[in-house]
């Protein structure tokens, strides 16, 4: 069965440093989402990929972090300089090209900000 | 704009007992209704989902209504088991989300042998 990869699982970097994730989606799918998940709480969006290009990026905090899926398959979140507050899952997800389709997640990376 | 509410936990409950989870949501549109768990040191993963009024989704012994007419989307199981022991996050998607889903805090649920 496919899933959705992310790399790496576990991240534990000091504050002001940079931070990279790794999604690699569902081949064929589409759509692509990150989502950051705070401990105690539900994902929230941070950005929305339509293969290579940004559909929503609206709660993404474009000062330190910035995403790109340049060939429209994988894709990569970055964060810098890194903050205590961005200590958090980050979760992948992708669906089919038809958006209203069914997201599948894939395992998030942990990241821990001292 | 869209928001989910959900029962906060902990809930415990022991083998065999009902399980009643309660969500209810604020959403514009018609949205599509879902229900996630989380297994521990797991991603999220699907557990039934509804697109229209009064559909009900159902899997693995759960299921849930979508009300419309209360805006709720209760989770509901007849006899839980120990296995069932996860965070529970109810969910929804509409198209003036651009299709992104609006998680609720989640539930944790434990059942004890």
């Amino acid at each position: 069965e496919a899933e959705v990869a992310q790399s790496p699982r576990y991240k534990i970097t000091e504050k002001s440093q940079a931070v990279a994730f790794w999604c690699d989606p569902i081949s064929g799918h589409a759509t692509l989402y990150w989502y950051r998940q705070i401990l105690g709480q539900g994902p929230e969006l941070l950005v929305q990929f339509q293969d290579e290009s940004v559909v929503d990026d609206s709660q993404l905090p474009k000062d330190r972090f910035s995403a790109e899926r340049l060939k429209g398959v994988d894709s990569t979140l970055k964060i810098q300089p890194a903050e205590l507050g961005d200590s958090a899952m980050y979760l992948c997800a992708s669906s089919h090209r038809d958006r209203g389709g069914e997201q599948y997640f894939g395992p998030g990376t942990r990241l821990t900000v001292t | 704009g869209n928001s989910v509410t959900q029962m906060e936990g902990p809930v415990t409950l022991s083998e065999e007992a009902f399980l009643t989870i309660n969500c209810t949501y604020t959403a514009t549109g018609y949205p599509s209704l879902f229900w996630y768990v989380q297994y521990p040191g797991e991603g999220l993963q699907l557990l039934l989902k509804a697109t229209k009024a009064d559909d009900k989704g159902s899997n693995k012994g759960f299921e849930a209504t979508y009300r419309k007419e209360t805006t709720s989307f209760h989770l509901e199981k007849g006899s839980v088991q120990v296995s069932d022991s996860a965070v529970y996050f109810c969910a929804l998607r509409s198209s003036n989300s651009g299709y992104a889903l609006n998680f609720g805090k989640g539930t944790s649920l434990l059942v004890t042998p």
